[in-house]
């Protein structure tokens, strides 16, 4: 079975804060994911990567920034951490080169920014 | 991507089958439907996809229109543990995985005992 490990299910950070979420996989997918789940607002994509030290933005990357030096690990940062940054965050990653495989998700990061 | 919109909740009896509706009327050609629902304090699950075909494996089944503009995911025999957010989304098909996925905020199934 395919995992993704989150390594942190809760966490609390202060205003202004550094943060680093981190996600690995493993089963060798090319594509990984971060995601930010918020009440009535549903799944919202920060960053995406498809292969080591690339990236691509989402949706909503203001305020984020992602890192992928290898291929099993995708890092979240936040620079300065802020209050409307509370959240579920998820990871998800999935294989390329086969049309459409699912994403696999981790079960997430609840970080509360006080 | 094309833009999906679901009821945001339903009840179904222990048991029954639950017929989760979703509407994806601007639908492209190459976009597949997918299914995913998360359970609570957990990550979403996979559990189907489809491009026109209807399909089913051991979770559930994907019936989707002729003309592709909407489609229902079928739990034959409802139980308690399916009690969850399912989300349909629509995915562009690519080779590459350079792709964005946008979830909505999904439907909110709980199961009645």
């Amino acid at each position: 079975d395919v995992k993704v490990t989150q390594s942190s299910r809760y966490l609390v950070k202060r205003t202004g804060e550094k943060v680093f979420l981190e996600c690995v996989q493993d089963m060798d997918h090319e594509n990984m994911f971060w995601y930010r789940q918020d009440p009535g607002l549903g799944l919202r994509l920060i960053y995406f990567s498809y292969d080591v030290k690339m990236k691509e933005k989402g949706d909503i990357p203001e305020g984020y920034s992602v890192s992928r030096e290898k291929k099993e690990r995708f890092s979240l940062i936040l620079e300065s951490a802020s209050t409307n940054q509370t959240s579920m965050y998820l990871c998800a990653s999935s294989t390329a080169g086969q049309y459409n495989s699912p994403l696999h998700f981790g079960n997430g990061t609840r970080l509360t920014v006080t | 991507d094309a833009k999906t919109t679901q009821p945001p909740s339903m009840d179904c009896a222990e048991g029954r089958a639950a017929n989760l509706p979703c509407n994806h009327s601007t639908i492209s050609g190459n976009e597949y439907v997918y299914w995913y629902r998360q359970i609570h304090s957990q990550g979403p699950q996979y559990i189907i996809h489809g491009l026109k075909n209807n399909e089913t494996n051991e979770m559930a089944s994907l019936i989707i229109t002729e003309d592709r503009k909407s489609s229902t995911l079928i739990l034959p025999h409802a139980t308690l543990r399916d009690t969850a957010v399912y989300y349909c989304i629509v995915r562009v098909r690519s080779n590459f995985g350079n792709e964005k996925l946008t979830f909505g905020t999904g439907t909110r199934l709980t199961i009645i005992p």
